[in-house]
């Protein structure tokens, strides 16, 4: 069964206090790897797709990397409004397609 | 607005239940997926519509059962209710069988079983 180990559980951040987030899988032949983004209340909201060994993806202040083990989301001088819960999902070629959710790491910004 | 409604929001029952739990996707989307979400637990994907068709399952229960209509709205019926069923409950859309993940989630429906 595909496993989804990301750590630390809760990160607190001074405003502009760069750092990065741990998503390690364990997956039967790798499809994708997602990062998804959730705020209190709501539903997750999608941020970046990688799918292969060394691939980068970039929003605004977050970078997301893919090794054959693990993901990192990297986070440049977060701002109050990065704060929520970061999701890292897998999906694999012998799974109809479904997402395998991680715990999540809630990040909190402070001003 | 991911543009998925989810309707009702907040609901509260008793145990020995049952409660239907509604899903309309985003406009054009064919594929709805029904996931949980507890604190203990975390996400859990539970059933995946395509177009009408059941398209994969993860670990739902007996007592759980779903369907996508042929407006492509889609329901999750949750019955004999135990506290344990107590959750937030995500519906997703997304206009492919699933290839791309980037799925459009609803803001949740919070069931609490008393």
């Amino acid at each position: 069964e595909d496993q989804v180990t990301q750590s630390p559980e809760a990160l607190r951040l001074q405003e502009g206090e760069s750092s990065s987030l741990n998503c390690s899988y364990t997956v039967s032949g790798l499809r994708g790897l997602f990062w998804y983004r959730q705020d209190p209340g709501k539903g997750p909201e999608f941020l970046f797709t990688l799918y292969s060994a060394g691939e980068e993806k970039e929003k605004e202040r977050l970078k997301a990397t893919l090794t054959k083990k693990e993901s990192f989301l990297h986070i440049t001088a977060p701002k109050p409004e990065d704060s929520a819960t970061y999701l890292c999902a897998v999906q694999a070629w012998s799974n109809d397609y479904k997402l395998s959710f991680g715990a999540g790491t809630t990040v909190t910004v402070r001003a | 607005d991911s543009g998925v409604t989810q309707t009702p929001k907040h609901l509260i029952t008793a145990t020995g239940q049952r409660v239907t739990l509604r899903c309309s996707p985003r406009s054009g989307d064919l594929s709805v997926y029904w996931y949980q979400q507890s604190l203990d637990q975390g996400l859990q994907f539970l059933i995946q519509y395509y177009n009408g068709e059941e398209r994969a399952k993860g670990n739902i229960l007996e007592r759980f059962s779903a369907q996508q209509f042929p407006d492509l709205h889609s329901e999750l019926n949750l019955s004999s209710l135990e506290l344990g069923d107590s959750a937030l409950y995500f519906c997703a859309s997304t206009w492919d069988r699933g290839d791309t993940g980037e799925l459009f989630f609803g803001e949740g429906s919070r069931l609490t079983v008393l």
